[in-house]
């Protein structure tokens, strides 16, 4: 069966360092997405990895590693801001997304 | 650029009547829309896709007889629920992906539906 792993929920400080990870077993894959999604609100594209590697833009970074089925997002600076769910998505061979439960993070002062 | 609307933003209903959602691609043309339902707390699942101009297909476990899906144009899709039930209330989410893009989805706003 098709599976995306990710904590259900993490606790960090402003101005701190957070690694979300995210593992999958999926059918197919052709790339790796990760959502932010405020409450109440739809999710926004963050980052999208196909290749492995890291990928950088701003605060937030992506990494993927497909032999290990894997794959965190990094948020540097945090923010107050940056409290939403974050959700671990892969595109599987027909280019379907294939959800995880989020991430809630929660930043404290 | 790719912005996804959707209208209306929450609306409230009665059971037993029917509610029709709106799923617009602004500024491209959306080959394939997807429709999405998300219960508080969770993750989004997907209730079907659909192509311009065909039958959309839907997902294990969703009713196409109550969730009617129009996918009638480039630029526009309806996603509407039928003899709406309390179990129904939830936040309905489309997105659409344009002909360019083989992978990128863009999101609408997202609608909650209330039926008392």
């Amino acid at each position: 069966g098709q599976n995306i792993d990710q904590p259900t929920e993490m606790t960090a400080t402003e101005g701190a360092i957070v690694q979300i990870n995210c593992t999958y077993q999926t059918s197919g894959f052709n790339g790796l997405f990760w959502y932010q999604q405020h409450a109440g609100e739809a999710p926004t594209f963050l980052s999208y990895n196909v290749l492995d590697g890291l990928e950088e833009k701003g605060r937030f970074s992506s990494f993927l590693s497909r032999s290990k089925g894997y794959s965190y997002l990094l948020l540097k600076e945090l923010q107050m801001k940056d409290s939403a769910s974050y959700l671990c998505a892969v595109a599987d061979s027909n280019y379907q997304l294939i959800w995880g439960a989020g991430t809630k993070l929660i930043i404290k002062p | 650029g790719a912005v996804v609307s959707q209208h209306p933003s929450w609306v409230i209903c009665k059971s037993g009547t029917s509610v029709k959602i709106e799923c617009r691609s602004l500024d491209f043309q959306a080959t394939t829309m997807f429709w999405y339902r998300q219960f508080p707390k969770q993750s989004l699942m997907l209730m079907a896709t659909s192509n311009e101009g065909s039958k959309a297909t839907y997902e294990q476990g969703v009713e196409k007889d109550k969730f009617l899906i129009n996918h009638a144009s480039l630029t526009l899709s309806t996603l509407t629920v039928t003899s709406a039930h309390p179990e129904d209330s939830s936040f309905y989410i489309c997105s659409a992906r344009s002909g360019t893009s083989d992978y990128e989805q863009y999101f609408g706003p997202g609608t909650r539906l209330t039926v008392t």
